[in-house]
């Protein structure tokens, strides 16, 4: 099974600061299969990321991934009140899906 | 539009089943797998395993094998999930959703279902 480790557990930064998550894998993710989710209190997670670097329908480009191996990074080039909430990582390139613990970002 | 709409809370006692459904509307249902996904309170998300409604083939992650069950009623465009053998561990909302397939592959979620709490204690 591939951990993923995220980097750091929580974020604590201001509105229109830049967000910096990291992700890290046990052992090379397979084609680059790894997406990011935004995770709000009480909500569902939504996708942002795909493919390690593509953005999801209808999300902002102030979200962006990149990364590949097993080094994976999603940047908020500027914070947004709405984009306060827990962000996790995901790998699909084994049949053996996981998940990282997820980075909160909270406001300072 | 794309929906998943899934059944109401469960509280279960130790030892007993859970059934969970998530029924699909806005999409055509056999195009895409359909994951289980659950969340315990403070907790990382935690993939269950997945169905492919056009032919029936199933994932289950190792961490639930035999205990999980993933099946699908086509007419009905719903996929169910059945947890057996429940201990408080096993308290924590279910999600279900929806995965992109292709080329062999199995992606990302785009679509999530709300979720169902599933609540286990004596």
């Amino acid at each position: 099974e591939i951990v993923l480790t995220q980097s750091p557990g929580t974020l604590s930064l201001s509105p229109g600061e830049r967000a910096t998550l990291s992700c890290r894998a046990s052992q090379s993710v397979s084609s680059n299969f790894l997406a990011w989710y935004q995770q709000k209190p009480g909500q569902v997670p939504r996708l942002l990321i795909y493919g390690a670097s593509s953005r999801a329908t209808g999300i902002p480009d102030r979200f962006s991934g990149s990364g590949s191996g097993t080094d994976f990074t999603l940047t908020i080039s500027r914070l947004e009140p709405e984009d306060f909430a827990v962000y996790y990582c995901q790998q699909y390139g084994s049949s053996q899906w996981t998940f990282g613990q997820g980075t909160k970002v909270e406001i300072k | 539009q794309v929906q998943l709409v899934q059944s109401g809370a469960e509280v279960k006692k130790p030892g007993a089943s859970v059934k969970v459904s998530c029924r699909a509307s806005g999409y055509t249902f056999a195009n895409y797998v359909v994951h289980w996904v659950r969340q315990a309170p403070g907790q990382r998300l935690e993939w269950m395993g997945w169905i492919n409604p056009a032919n029936g083939n199933t994932k289950y992650s190792q961490m639930f094998q035999g205990r999980v069950s993933i099946s699908r009623d086509t007419i009905a465009s719903t996929a169910y999930m059945d947890l057996s053998s429940l201990t408080s561990e096993d308290t924590a909302v279910y999600f279900c959703g929806r995965g992109p397939y292709g080329y062999g592959n199995v992606y990302y979620l785009d679509v999530w279902g709300k979720g169902t709490t599933v609540t286990v204690s004596s």
